[in-house]
């Protein structure tokens, strides 16, 4: 595997379910982020991890919960959602996070979440 | 705050031919980077091509190239003999020279190649 990965690539809960999404990249970088993108919106930046700390959360509900267990390895944990939560859920990484100059993000394929 | 703006939510050019996308950004900032990406229907998002604002030359990587007017605070992004693999959508987005945990996109163009 090359690049960033995400899985699954589609998924479909219950407004009482818990889920978790992934993501993993193969880069070697530090920094990691989540984005949501709904239809006809900019994508949203909601979490960013940096070396493993969370360094933004941006004002997002307390039912998503991220997890950075290591610098490769990201986690999006989903519970009690809502159906307006439905929206592509997009990863990406970075050499670092921070710091001023050239910082190219590489995003995965992104999850494609329903809420029913 | 920043804010991108793509006005064109849907074009469509024919093969072989060039296409010009338009994307203006509002910042009081006098530094920072602006980016073109594109996401094909796959929808693994890829940086097409970035601009430096204190760069005036305008980038350019193959048949992509941008005309950046930092006065006018528009960078629109010119594809010349378009293929159909260029079919996308295409994200204007921007980020400050020091913040640079936060790309600010726009609502993107979906680019329609046509043989």
């Amino acid at each position: 595997e090359t690049g960033v990965t995400q899985t699954p690539r589609h998924l479909v809960m219950g407004m009482t379910n818990k889920k978790s999404l992934k993501c993993e990249q193969h880069l070697g970088h530090n920094a990691m982020y989540w984005y949501k993108q709904s239809a006809k919106k900019p994508l949203e930046l909601m979490f960013v991890y940096n070396f493993k700390e969370q360094t933004e959360n941006n004002s997002v509900p307390s039912r998503f919960s991220p997890e950075c267990p290591n610098s490769s390895h990201l986690f999006l944990h989903l519970h009690t959602l809502q159906p307006e939560d439905s929206a592509l859920y997009l990863c990406a990484s970075s050499l670092h996070s921070g710091t001023s100059g050239d910082n190219e993000q590489f995003f995965g394929p992104g999850t494609r979440l329903t809420v029913l | 705050a920043q804010t991108v703006t793509q006005s064109q939510p849907e074009m469509s050019v024919q093969e072989a031919e060039t296409v010009t996308l338009s994307c203006t950004y509002d910042t009081s900032e006098s530094d920072y980077y602006l980016f073109w990406y594109k996401q094909p229907p796959s929808r693994q998002m890829i940086l097409v091509i970035r601009q430096e604002a204190y760069k005036q030359q305008n980038a350019t990587e193959n048949r992509f190239s941008v005309n950046f007017q930092k006065a006018a605070k528009s960078f629109s992004l010119k594809i010349s003999d378009s293929q159909l693999g260029d079919a996308a959508m295409y994200f204007c987005a921007y980020r400050g020279l020091y913040n640079t945990d936060k790309l600010i996109f726009g609502t993107g163009t979906r680019l329609q190649v046509f043989p």
